[in-house]
C-alpha cells in the first residue's frame, strides 16, 4: 500500500513565526503536490514537484515555498505565518500511469495537518 | 477560476436511496474524470475513474455517468449506506494536476 505520511495531525503556530510541514512518501513517486483544504473552497492546489529539486506554483502559491531535496520528501514552508493561513493541508503523491491510452494521475493522499496561526 | 462546479453542496439520503452528485467543467483539455472520497480525519482517496470516450463506468454500487457535449459528469451511489458517509470530490485532471470540485457532504440515514 502507498503511504503518505505528514509530520503532524495538528499544529498551532504565532503569526509571523517560520512554519515547515512536512511530507513523506514511500513508494518512489515522482509527483508530489501540496493542498490547502478550506470549507466550502475544496482543495486548492499551492505547490507541486515533477522531480527532485523542481517545483512549479499551484493556484495559490502566494505565502508559501516548497522544498524537494530528495524523492520521498516534500517540505511546504510558510515563511512568515499569518492568520488567514489558517486550514488543513494535504500533501499527495503520485506516479503517471497510461490507462487505457489516457495519462492518468492517481495521488494518494497523507491524514493531513491541521495548521492553525494566532 | 471557477473550472468545476459541483452541487449540491451537501446531501441527506435514507439507507437504500440513490445520491447523485454532479460537475460541470469549462475545460475541454480536462482528459480523465475522477471522484474522489474523503471520510473524516482522512485524505481523499480515489474512489472511481472515467475516461472520455466512455459515457459510463460502473463498479459496484458507484457509477460515473459522463456527458462530453454537456461538459458534465455525475457520481451515482446506488442503494446508499450509511459507510457512504463522506465527502465527494470531483476532479478532473489536465497534465497531471487535478482540479478540485468544492466537494459533497454526504449523509445516509439508517
Amino acid at each position: 500500500d502507498v503511504k503518505v505520511t505528514q509530520s503532524s495531525r495538528y499544529l498551532v503556530k504565532r503569526t509571523g513565526e517560520k512554519v515547515f510541514l512536512e511530507c513523506v512518501q514511500d513508494m518512489d513517486h515522482e509527483n508530489m503536490f501540496w493542498y490547502r483544504q478550506d470549507p466550502g473552497l475544496g482543495l486548492r492546489l499551492i505547490y507541486f514537484s515533477y522531480d527532485v529539486k523542481m517545483k512549479e506554483k499551484g493556484d495559490i502559491p502566494e505565502g508559501y515555498s516548497v522544498s524537494r531535496e530528495k524523492k520521498e520528501r516534500f517540505s511546504l514552508i510558510l515563511e512568515s505565518a499569518s492568520t488567514n493561513q489558517t486550514s488543513m493541508y494535504l500533501c499527495a503523491s503520485s506516479s503517471t500511469l497510461v490507462w487505457a491510452g489516457v495519462l492518468t494521475n492517481e495521488q494518494f493522499f497523507g491524514p493531513g495537518t491541521r495548521l492553525t496561526v494566532l | 477560476q471557477q473550472q468545476v462546479k459541483q452541487s449540491p453542496q451537501s446531501l441527506i439520503v435514507q439507507k437504500g436511496g440513490i445520491s447523485i452528485i454532479n460537475c460541470a467543467y469549462e475545460n475541454t483539455a480536462f482528459d480523465y474524470f475522477p471522484w474522489y472520497q474523503q471520510f473524516p480525519g482522512k485524505g481523499p482517496a480515489l474512489l472511481i475513474a472515467i475516461r472520455p470516450d466512455v459515457s459510463e463506468k460502473k463498479e459496484g454500487r458507484f457509477t460515473i455517468s459522463f456527458n462530453k457535449s454537456a461538459k458534465q459528469f455525475s457520481l451515482h451511489i446506488m442503494d446508499s449506506q450509511p459507510g457512504d458517509s463522506a465527502t465527494y470530490f470531483c476532479a478532473p485532471e489536465n497534465t497531471d494536476k487535478l482540479i478540485f470540485g468544492t466537494g459533497t457532504r454526504l449523509q445516509v440515514f439508517p
